[in-house]
């Protein structure tokens, strides 16, 4: 049990472009997700915390008009890169949690979205 | 701020050594302290998580131990294999809505 999905694992893509990565829990309601960007050999950084019906928290220095998640349903966020460029290039991981904190803190991750922008 | 180290970065030991990786916390109402492996190009794996109402939590040959004065928790491995190989990351929650934030990493290696 407790399985995320993301599509897809690997884009790549022209500077200037747009792309969406989406973030599934399939057999578990997700009431948060989170998306985190981990460049290489480096730590996972949150960017942001997504609840499902209401806008995400982005944490400091996030562009949120860059980076759009929506969150409209407990089974899928979706995290859009707009206007990519060769500095969005990293790998992009979501996370959901069952639960409330403090209830069910657990959080499982997805596979991963490698984003290359040329 | 909110922050959570790590250390050390890179660890190396002999198969059948024990590992300890070490990490200190800013925010001392975190309650949730979960430790993840990550394998090259992998998702992160939970291998073992704590709260901060319990002092130490065991499972085979993994064990964390919680100090919330310190604000400090360690993951101890135990009779370690080459499997055991990867990146392992520490995280405290943090923030109402229970927010990871990550230490920077430690690369384990075990040599055969």
């Amino acid at each position: 049990g407790a399985v995320v999905s993301q599509h897809p694992s690997r884009v790549i893509c022209k500077s200037g472009t747009s792309v969406k990565i989406e973030c599934r829990s399939l057999d578990f309601q997700a009431t948060t997700m989170f998306w985190y960007r981990q460049f290489p050999k480096q730590s996972l950084m949150l960017m942001a915390t997504s609840n499902e019906g209401s806008k995400a928290t982005y944490e400091q220095g996030v562009e949120k008009d860059k980076f759009l998640i929506n969150h409209a349903s407990l089974t899928l966020s979706t995290l859009t890169v707009t206007s990519a460029h060769p500095e969005d290039s990293s790998f992009y991981i979501c996370s959901a949690r069952p639960g409330l904190a403090g209830v069910t803190d657990t959080q499982y991750f997805g596979p991963g979205t490698r984003l290359t922008v040329l | 701020g909110e922050n959570v180290e790590q250390h050390p970065s890179t660890l190396s030991v002999q198969e059948g050594d024990s590992a300890v990786i070490k990490c200190t916390y800013s925010d001392s109402a975190s309650n949730y302290f979960p430790w993840y492996k990550q394998e090259l190009g992998k998702r992160p794996q939970l291998i073992i998580d704590i709260r901060s109402n319990v002092g130490e939590k065991k499972d085979q040959r993994i064990a964390v131990t919680l100090n919330k004065t310190a604000k400090h928790f360690s993951l101890h491995i135990t009779e370690t294999q080459p499997e055991d190989s990867a990146v392992y990351f520490c995280a405290a929650s943090m923030g109402q809505g229970g927010k990871l934030i990550f230490g920077q990493g430690t690369e384990l290696s075990v040599k055969p």
